[in-house]
C-alpha cells in the first residue's frame, strides 16, 4: 500500500506555544490529505480537508485560527496547533489519497502541552 | 447522527477461530465501503474494501460480506491471530461526500 509519512511522532509543548506536524506521501501524490484527532479510547474525529492548492474545509467547531493547516504540494500537509494550551493534548493522524478513495494514514502524532 | 456504527466496542476471540466484527450504515448513498486495522499509537492500515455492487470480497485470511438491503456488512477473519489485536474501524464512503465516514471502531482481542 501507499506509504504517509508524520513528523514529528511524538512533542510536548509549553502552554502558548505553536506547534507544527508535518504529513507526507512518499510514493504518490496526493491530491487531498485529511488530518484526524483521536481522544483516548475513542474514534477518529475528522478535523478538516485540504486539497492541494486550495484552503482547508473544517468541521464543525474545529476552530480553523487555532488548527492551521496547508496543503502546498502534492506530497505535504502540515497542521499547525497556534497557542497551544493542555486541552490540546491529543493524538493527531493525517491521512492522504490520490484520486481514488482509499486513504493512507500516517503513523500518528502524540502532542502533550504542559 | 452516527452514519455508520459498530454497536460492539469490544470482542474477544479464541486464536484460530473465526472472527465476526458487524458494522451497519444508515444512508443508502454509500457506494464503497473499507476496513481499517489500528494498533495503539499508529495510523490506520487499510485493510480491505467491497464496492456496493458486491456482496463478498475476499483476501487471504479476510472476507467482507455486504447486505445492502439490510444496511449491513461484516469482516470475518479466519484462522484469528494474536495479531489481529486490535480495533477495527469500518468506514464508508458516498460520492456526494467525498470523504470517508468511520465508525466507532471494535476493539478485538485474539487469546492465544
Amino acid at each position: 500500500g501507499a506509504v504517509v509519512s508524520q513528523h514529528p511522532s511524538r512533542v510536548i509543548c509549553k502552554s502558548g506555544t505553536s506547534v507544527k506536524i508535518e504529513c507526507r506521501s512518499l510514493d504518490f501524490q496526493a491530491t487531498t490529505m485529511f488530518w484526524y484527532r483521536q481522544f483516548p479510547k475513542k474514534s477518529l474525529m475528522l478535523m478538516a480537508t485540504s486539497n492541494e492548492g486550495s484552503k482547508a474545509t473544517y468541521e464543525q467547531g474545529v476552530e480553523k485560527d487555532k488548527f492551521l493547516i496547508n496543503h502546498a504540494s502534492l506530497t505535504l500537509s502540515t497542521l499547525t496547533v497556534t497557542s497551544a494550551h493542555p486541552e490540546d493534548s491529543s493524538f493527531y493522524i493525517c491521512s492522504a489519497r490520490d484520486r481514488a478513495i482509499v486513504q493512507y494514514f500516517g503513523p500518528g502524532t502524540r502532542l502533550t502541552v504542559t | 447522527d452516527q452514519q455508520v456504527k459498530q454497536n460492539s466496542p469490544s470482542l474477544s476471540v479464541q486464536e484460530g477461530r473465526i472472527s465476526i466484527l458487524n458494522c451497519d450504515y444508515t444512508n443508502s448513498m454509500f457506494d464503497y465501503f473499507l476496513w481499517y486495522k489500528k494498533y495503539p499509537a499508529e495510523g490506520p492500515t487499510f485493510l480491505i474494501s467491497i464496492s456496493s455492487i458486491k456482496d463478498k470480497n475476499e483476501d487471504g485470511r479476510f472476507t467482507v460480506f455486504l447486505n445492502k438491503s439490510a444496511k449491513h456488512l461484516s469482516l470475518h477473519i479466519v484462522p484469528s491471530q494474536p495479531g489481529d489485536s486490535a480495533v477495527y474501524f469500518c468506514a464508508a464512503y458516498g460520492t456526494s461526500y467525498d470523504k470517508v465516514i468511520f465508525g466507532p471502531g471494535t476493539s478485538l482481542s485474539v487469546i492465544p
